[in-house]
């Protein structure tokens, strides 16, 4: 069965710092990997996706992330934090296989991060 | 602008009293979905429509029903309302469907079922 670990609920960071948030999954083959944040009172909005090809992704807001096989991992990356960083941040994945449901998609649980000036 | 849009944003009903939450895209998407967020759960999915007239099941369908009669239109109903069901509720939309497809979606709706 697919899953997707965020394994830590929250991580600070100093302005200015890198960060990190991570995401391992469990799914057959290859996936598709998302990230979406959400900031207080909003629905989800996209940050960037991997499909193929290089395995570090850019998107929105400076984010970053490096798909890893063999550590089946996704993780979020941004060289120096901002406090507007701030909010919830949910890893997605998506098997590839034809033959399973089309429009499953399996959500993490959520990481907060929280910014410090 | 292209859109979600979700209603009403906040509601507190009492247990057995039918409720209908509305979402509405303007992106002309083919594929709509209902999710529920719970604390430490993430989001799980509902249900979902890949078009006009189809639906299908996601993962806690139990309690819900949903109809797709137009394409821009997936109202969320609560035919009985239970205090388990107090969450926070997203409407989403994509293009297809696909498996690469972004998702888009509504501000939410905060349900208390008391």
């Amino acid at each position: 069965a697919q899953s997707v670990a965020q394994p830590e609920d929250q991580v600070n960071v100093a302005e200015g710092n890198p960060l990190t948030v991570k995401c391992t999954y469990s799914v057959s083959g290859n996936p598709y990997l998302f990230w979406y944040v959400q900031y207080p009172n909003r629905g989800l909005q996209f940050l960037l996706k991997y499909i193929t090809g290089d395995n570090l992704v850019k998107g929105s807001y400076g984010f970053e992330a490096e798909f890893n096989k063999s550590q089946t991992s996704f993780h979020l990356k941004k060289p120096s934090a901002l406090v507007s960083d701030s909010a919830l941040y949910f890893c997605a994945v998506r098997d590839r296989i034809i033959s399973s449901s089309a429009s499953k998609i399996i959500f993490g649980s959520g990481t907060r991060l929280s910014i410090r000036p | 602008e292209a859109q979600v849009t979700q209603n009403p944003r906040y509601l507190i009903t009492v247990t057995g009293k039918k409720l209908t939450v509305t979402c509405s895209q303007n992106m002309n998407h083919e594929y709509m979905s209902w999710y529920r967020q719970d604390p430490g759960l993430g989001l799980r999915q509902i249900y979902y429509s890949m078009n006009v007239e189809v639906t299908d099941k996601g993962d806690v369908p139990e309690g819900y029903k949903v109809s797709r009669k137009e394409k821009r239109n997936f109202p969320l109903i609560l035919e009985s309302p239970s205090p388990n069901q107090t969450s926070l509720y997203f409407c989403a939309s994509s293009l297809t469907g696909g498996r690469t497809d972004t998702q888009y979606f509504g501000p939410g709706t905060r349900l208390t079922v008391l």
